[in-house]
């Protein structure tokens, strides 16, 4: 199948400042996309999703923006703080038949936020 | 938000000895429950997915008869690494999904390390 990947694998930031993880995918087909946020040693969590029908959708210190055009996502992370370090993955819920769905993940970025 | 979790946390084992590994969906019932596993500074890679009551459908270069998957309820599934070797060491983690939908989120375990010696 296609893939979901990343162009950063790592991103250093100053607390504070706004972080921006870019995914690209290569499925012209992919309609929801979601970010996940992983610590060391624990599994993913829930961040944001968002549908191809938006382009842009908003939560709590996070923003996810789509561009079909370009097949490209990014998460965006207000007033990064140090909790927010962590490795990054975009995933892709893909049809894998029979109307089921699973995820493909992109390789991840670790994000790293100075004091 | 819902809560998945898996046991044990972590497991090391001997060359040749086979690990179970349970995945709980605590507060829903688990339509579907997925079982990845990740390499350090990897990304996760799907194994299996499974259907309660259901045979598991693997994925192209996953061995059935060495990861066996058994989700006999809707809220647990179990992945035993039969014969284990150093080579099986890893992060395995579990996902549960409510519903059928597209949309429907994935809740994501813990996961487990496995350390084979």
């Amino acid at each position: 199948g296609e893939s979901v990947g990343l162009h950063l694998p790592t991103l250093s930031v100053q607390e504070g400042d706004n972080s921006i993880i870019n995914c690209a995918y290569s499925n012209s087909a992919s309609d929801y996309f979601i970010w996940y946020k992983q610590e060391s040693g624990k599994g993913p969590q829930f961040i944001i999703d968002i549908r191809s029908n938006m382009d842009k959708r908003q939560g709590q210190r996070v923003t996810v923006l789509l561009n079909k055009t370009v097949k490209h996502l990014s998460l965006q992370i207000a007033a990064t703080q140090p909790g927010d370090s962590a490795v990054y993955f975009c995933a892709e819920n893909e049809d894998s038949g029979a109307g089921s769905y699973q995820l493909t993940f992109g390789k991840g970025t670790k994000l790293s936020v100075i004091p | 938000g819902a809560v998945v979790s898996q046991h044990p946390s972590r497991v090391i084992c001997k060359s040749g000895t086979s690990v179970k590994i349970e995945c709980r969906s605590l507060d829903f019932q688990a339509t579907t429950m997925f079982w990845y596993r990740q390499f350090p500074k990897q990304s996760l890679m799907l194994m299996a997915t499974s259907n309660e009551g259901s045979k598991a459908t693997y994925e192209q270069g996953v061995e059935k008869d060495k990861f066996l998957i058994n989700h006999a309820s809707l809220t647990l599934s179990t992945l035993t690494v039969t014969s284990a070797h150093p080579e099986d060491s890893s992060f395995y983690i579990c996902s549960a999904r409510e519903g059928g939908k597209r949309t429907d989120t994935q809740y994501f375990g813990p996961g487990t390390r496995l350390t084979v010696l």
